[in-house]
């Protein structure tokens, strides 16, 4: 059975701090590792899509690194504003499946 | 350009009734895939569709099944509901067959069988 963790759960953080979640995977038969951010009352939405040991990947304030060895993957985002708060979700596919497994999330609250 | 959509919005049904959920793609998206929110868990892998065809299915009965039009919009439907069939189904489309491609979801269907 494949799991996919991230840590931690959840995080509250006041307007201004930087942070960074966790996202552990089966470091066997990698294929990609996506980040989505999920809203309330939104739609998840991809931030990233990251497939080589390595990778590291930017979109403003947000960036997520790889680690396919080891099976880890880093969401950083830098300076956190209140529209940031969300659930950060992490899915691993293994093998050419297209089959993502998602972790439970990490919610973010950025306090103003 | 128009996102993904998914109807109905909510949907109540009762035990052993059966649902059916629709979802359209974003235009030139050729894969669906439905995932399922229960209460407290994370989201869980369906199904996924492609060029018409059942590709990959989750951990989930045969009660759980679909199919994918012509035109790649898609259908799920759920026979025998029970109760832990509650949950927020998500469906998302991508272009192309690849594990490279990011996911785009829809609004889901919240779906509670009472």
């Amino acid at each position: 059975i494949l799991n996919v963790e991230q840590s931690p759960q959840s995080l509250h953080v006041q307007e201004g701090d930087s942070t960074n979640f966790t996202c552990s995977f089966p470091s066997s038969n990698f294929y990609a590792l996506h980040w989505y951010r999920w809203e309330t009352a939104k739609s998840p939405e991809a931030l990233f899509v990251m497939t080589l040991n390595g990778d590291e990947k930017k979109k403003g304030r947000i960036s997520a690194t790889l680690n396919t060895k080891e099976g880890y993957s880093y969401l950083y985002i830098k300076g956190s504003q209140p529209e940031d708060s969300a659930t950060y979700l992490c899915a691993f596919i293994s093998g050419a499946t297209n089959k993502l497994i998602f972790g439970t999330g990490t919610l973010l609250a950025v306090q103003p | 350009e128009a996102g993904v959509t998914q109807s109905p919005t909510h949907l109540i049904k009762t035990r052993g009734q059966q649902a059916t959920l629709r979802c359209s793609p974003i235009s030139g998206h050729t894969s669906v895939y439905w995932y399922q929110q229960a209460l407290g868990l994370g989201l869980q892998f369906l199904l996924w569709y492609d060029e018409g065809e059942e590709r990959n299915r989750g951990n989930f009965p045969p009660r759980f099944s679909g199919r994918q039009f012509p035109n790649y919009s898609s259908e799920l439907n759920v026979n025998a509901l029970e109760l832990e069939d509650s949950a927020l189904y998500l469906c998302a489309s991508s272009l192309r067959t690849s594990g490279y491609n990011e996911q785009f979801f829809g609004p889901g269907t919240r779906l509670t069988v009472l």
